[in-house]
Order: structure tokens, then C-alpha cells, then sequence
């Protein structure tokens, strides 16, 4: 069945490093695939999405881009922020309109 | 536009107990799904469902989980006779229903600890 395999954390940076977390994904046909984030006692927020190959998903400085042909959707962001800390989910949706989720990654900003 | 709305927030129960957790989907959102989030990992599909309908319920434990979504009202996810492992977050998800890959928004989540 589809799933998603990302990066285990936690992930320790340093205010303004740069910031990748690596997702990869096995599904059949196209899937949509996105980025939550849930903050401490938080339910899950969509930080971006992309629903087709080489689409780039970007919000509030973060990107990632659906690469069909290595089945990964990594999240970057040049410059991170102690806000940022947060736990970071790789999620898809293949149509069937249940979202199947990574374990989530920890990130951790330092100031 | 107020979000997905949970309560309670948190519920502690008895093993052997009954736990009642509710949503209520953003105002025009005519789809749920639930979903739970046991501790340090993601999230898991549990049922999907629509008013009056179970769409898909292929994530849902054989006996002692049930969920609903009636006309009129919040839908309720029900577990009965709770026991230590179903102690986890269990988070609400809506989306309006117009299509394919419709975003789904997601509530504050309810914590259930079993004793």
C-alpha cells in the first residue's frame, strides 16, 4: 500500500542554518502530497502542498518539490527561526480521500 | 470562519469506560475524518465519513470503535471499554466535499488517557 517514509528526528538547529527534511513516498498513480506542521498541544496545520511532478510548494519560507522521479518531497528553508520548532509531517493523498502520514520529524531551533 | 471545533480537549477515563469524543466541522464542511496519533508517530486514518453515511472505515479498530455523523450535530467518535492502548491523541479533519483532494482542515485534537 502507499506510504511515507521521512527523516527521524529530532532535528537540532542553530537560528538561521538551513533547514532540509527528507521525504520519500511509495504510492500508486499520482498522488498529492503535503507538508503539516503542528506546533506544542496543537492540532495540524497544511504549511504546503503540491498536487502534481515539479510542482514546488513554498509558504512562510519553506519549499518543496514533488520529483516523480526519485518519489521524494523534501522540505528546505534557507534561514530557520526559533518559531519554527515544531513537529514536521510528510503526508500523501492518493485520491481516495484518506491522507496517509510520515511519522513526523522534530525540529528544534536553538537561538 | 470559526476552524474545526473539538471537545474535550483532553479525557481521562477508567479502563473499562466509555470515551465520547466529538466534532464539529467548519460551517459548509460536509465531510469528517478522524484520524489517531499514538505517541511519536504520525497520524493514522482511522474513518471518513459524510452526513448520515460511514464512507470508509477501513482504518477502524474491528469491535469497540464506532463513529457517526448525524444530520444534525456533531459527528462523535465512540469507544467503548477503553483500555490502556487507546490512550492517544485523536484528531478531527473536515473538507467541504466539492472534489478530489479536497484540503483537509484539522482540529486541535482531543488526549485521551486511560488509567
Amino acid at each position: 500500500g502507499d506510504s511515507v517514509t521521512q527523516m527521524e528526528g529530532p532535528v537540532t538547529l542553530s537560528e538561521e542554518a538551513f533547514l532540509t527534511i527528507n521525504c520519500t513516498y511509495t504510492a500508486t498513480g499520482y498522488p498529492s502530497l503535503f507538508w503539516y506542521v503542528q506546533y506544542p498541544g496543537e492540532g495540524l496545520q497544511l504549511l504546503l502542498k503540491a498536487t502534481k511532478a515539479d510542482d514546488k510548494g513554498s509558504n512562510k519560507g519553506f519549499e518543496a518539490t514533488y520529483r516523480k522521479e526519485t518519489t521524494s518531497f523534501h522540505l528546505e528553508k534557507g534561514s530557520v527561526q526559533v518559531s519554527d520548532s515544531a513537529v514536521y509531517f510528510c503526508a500523501l493523498s492518493g485520491g481516495d480521500d484518506k491522507i496517509i502520514f510520515g511519522k513526523g520529524t522534530r525540529l528544534h531551533i536553538l537561538p | 470562519n470559526a476552524g474545526v471545533m473539538q471537545n474535550p480537549r483532553h479525557l481521562v477515563r477508567r479502563r473499562g469506560q466509555e470515551a465520547r469524543l466529538r466534532c464539529s466541522p467548519m460551517k459548509g464542511h460536509s465531510h469528517v475524518y478522524w484520524y489517531r496519533q499514538l505517541p511519536e508517530e504520525g497520524l493514522k486514518f482511522m474513518v471518513y465519513l459524510q452526513k448520515e453515511n460511514i464512507i470508509d472505515e477501513s482504518g477502524m479498530p474491528k469491535e469497540r470503535f464506532s463513529a457517526e455523523f448525524p444530520k444534525e450535530g456533531p459527528s462523535i467518535l465512540r469507544i467503548q471499554q477503553v483500555v490502556r492502548g487507546d490512550s492517544a491523541a485523536y484528531f478531527c479533519a473536515s473538507s467541504p466535499g466539492t472534489g478530489m483532494n479536497d484540503e483537509q482542515f484539522f482540529g486541535p485534537g482531543t488526549r485521551l488517557t486511560v488509567l
